[in-house]
């Protein structure tokens, strides 16, 4: 099966500053790479994916890379801001079966932005 | 209607007790997943349901027992429970491949938070 490797598990900036959570990924079969911030108490939240035939995608301050040979995947976000202090989880899907979409996540990365 | 409905949002049960957690969506998916996530850990997938019937299970132990009664619903019936099970189970839907969804649409419930005495 799949295994998702997540680093740092920790990462403090200062506002404004940026960002960067690296993520590998063990199945070659694997084409869609989601990110979630989940914030204490609550659901995860998608905030950006990638599929395996895009290198990278860009929305506003957050952008994800994908690099398929080396199976790894990057999360940036640019000034950043107190508000996006949260839990950071990385994830990847195989190719699906049916419907249906398995999600295998990352450790996960608590970001801290010191004001 | 663009959510996940899960409760009750807190449930504390005996380990002999019997209870069900309930979700429900009325976005059109057809694929929906039960996950069990522990303070501190990625969630971790327990389920998974394609078009109202089981397509995959875990390993996870029979004292969880999940149902999906209709396109919209889906319960997790839970026996004779262990202190560890406490965790937060969250409810999943999405979209199905090929749709041309963006993310497929993948959306998790707030959760249940379970605590087991």
């Amino acid at each position: 099966g799949e295994n998702v490797e997540q680093h740092p598990s920790t990462l403090s900036v200062q506002e404004g500053d940026s960002a960067v959570i690296k993520c590998t990924y063990s199945d070659s079969a694997s084409n869609y790479f989601p990110w979630y911030k989940q914030e204490l108490g609550k659901r995860p939240q998608l905030i950006i994916d990638i599929r395996s035939n895009v290198g990278e995608k860009k929305d506003q301050r957050i952008a994800v890379t994908l690099n398929k040979t080396a199976k790894h995947f990057s999360l940036h976000i640019t000034e950043t801001q107190p508000e996006d202090s949260a839990v950071y989880f990385c994830a990847a899907s195989p190719r699906s079966s049916g419907s249906a979409r398995q999600l295998t996540f990352g450790s996960g990365t608590q970001l801290t932005v010191l004001p | 209607d663009t959510e996940v409905t899960q409760t009750p949002k807190h449930l504390v049960m005996g380990m002999t007790n019997k209870k069900s957690l309930k979700c429900e969506q009325h976005m059109g998916h057809r694929a929906m997943y039960w996950y069990k996530q522990k303070a501190k850990k990625p969630p971790e997938l327990m389920f998974v349901y394609s078009y109202e019937k089981l397509s995959i299970n875990e390993s996870v132990p029979s004292r969880f027992s999940p149902e999906c009664p209709n396109s919209s619903l889906l319960n997790l019936h839970l026996h004779a429970l262990q202190p560890e099970d406490s965790a937060l189970y969250l409810c999943a839907s999405s979209h199905t491949p090929g749709t041309g969804r963006p993310g497929f649409g993948y959306t998790f419930g707030s959760g249940t938070r379970l605590t087991v005495v």
